[in-house]
């Protein structure tokens, strides 16, 4: 089976500091793995995805992860947080055997001033 | 190019009163996935169509629910009678096709509130 884990459910960060968003994920198989962020009272936007190309995905909005096979891991990381960073993140995989996104429990980023 | 759609947006009901969500996808694309947003579940796939027809409803919590698509721009949710326990957000993707890497574009959603 296949799933993800997301380490922290809050996270918060200064303005301008390293953003980091631990995701772990568990598969038999490579899998395909996203990042989605969630705004207040919005929908999901894909972030960035992984599939089985380059194991450095380069995102939207200045995100970007990597695909750690040995550490089973897909941290989504970025340089400075902006104040307009402050939403919710979702770790999805996709799961084997069907084409429908499953989600990790989020993890609620916070940018102080 | 406008994107999903879902109506209402928010809507408020009595227990065992029947209530219909409404989702229209991005023209052209082909799969349409239903999910619930809950505090205690997270994000959960309900169902998923792939032209017009139901390819998944493993996730259809119980008979109460019901999903159709009569044609590719447009498809219901409904719950009848509706319980407390269904208050959720209830979210709307569409993607072109049924690759695992196709992009999954999410509507507002349709937050539901169930007295």
């Amino acid at each position: 089976a296949q799933s993800v884990t997301q380490l922290g459910s809050h996270v918060s960060v200064s303005e301008g500091a390293l953003v980091l968003l631990r995701c772990n994920y568990s598969s038999s198989v490579p899998p395909y793995l996203f990042w989605y962020v969630q705004y207040p009272n919005q929908g999901l936007q894909l972030l960035l995805k992984y599939t089985s190309a380059a194991t450095l995905v380069k995102g939207i909005n200045g995100f970007e992860a990597e695909f750690k096979k040995s550490e089973t891991s897909f941290h989504l990381t970025k340089p400075s947080a902006h104040m307009s960073d402050a939403a919710e993140y979702f770790c999805a995989v996709i799961k084997t055997g069907a084409n429908n996104l499953f989600f990790g429990t989020g993890t609620r980023l916070t940018v102080i001033p | 190019d406008a994107g999903v759609i879902q109506s209402p947006r928010h809507e408020v009901t009595e227990m065992g009163q029947e209530v219909t969500l409404r989702c229209k996808p991005i023209s052209g694309h082909n799969s349409l996935f239903w999910y619930r947003q809950t505090m205690m579940r997270g994000l959960e796939l309900l169902i998923y169509f792939n032209n017009n027809v139901p390819i998944d409803d493993s996730g259809m919590p119980e008979d109460r629910f019901s999903a159709k698509m009569p044609n590719a721009s447009f498809s219901t949710l409904k719950i009848q009678p509706s319980e407390p326990r269904d208050s959720a957000v209830y979210f709307c993707a569409s993607t072109q096709g049924l690759a695992a890497t196709d992009t999954q574009y999410f509507g507002p959603g349709t937050r539901l509130t169930v007295l």
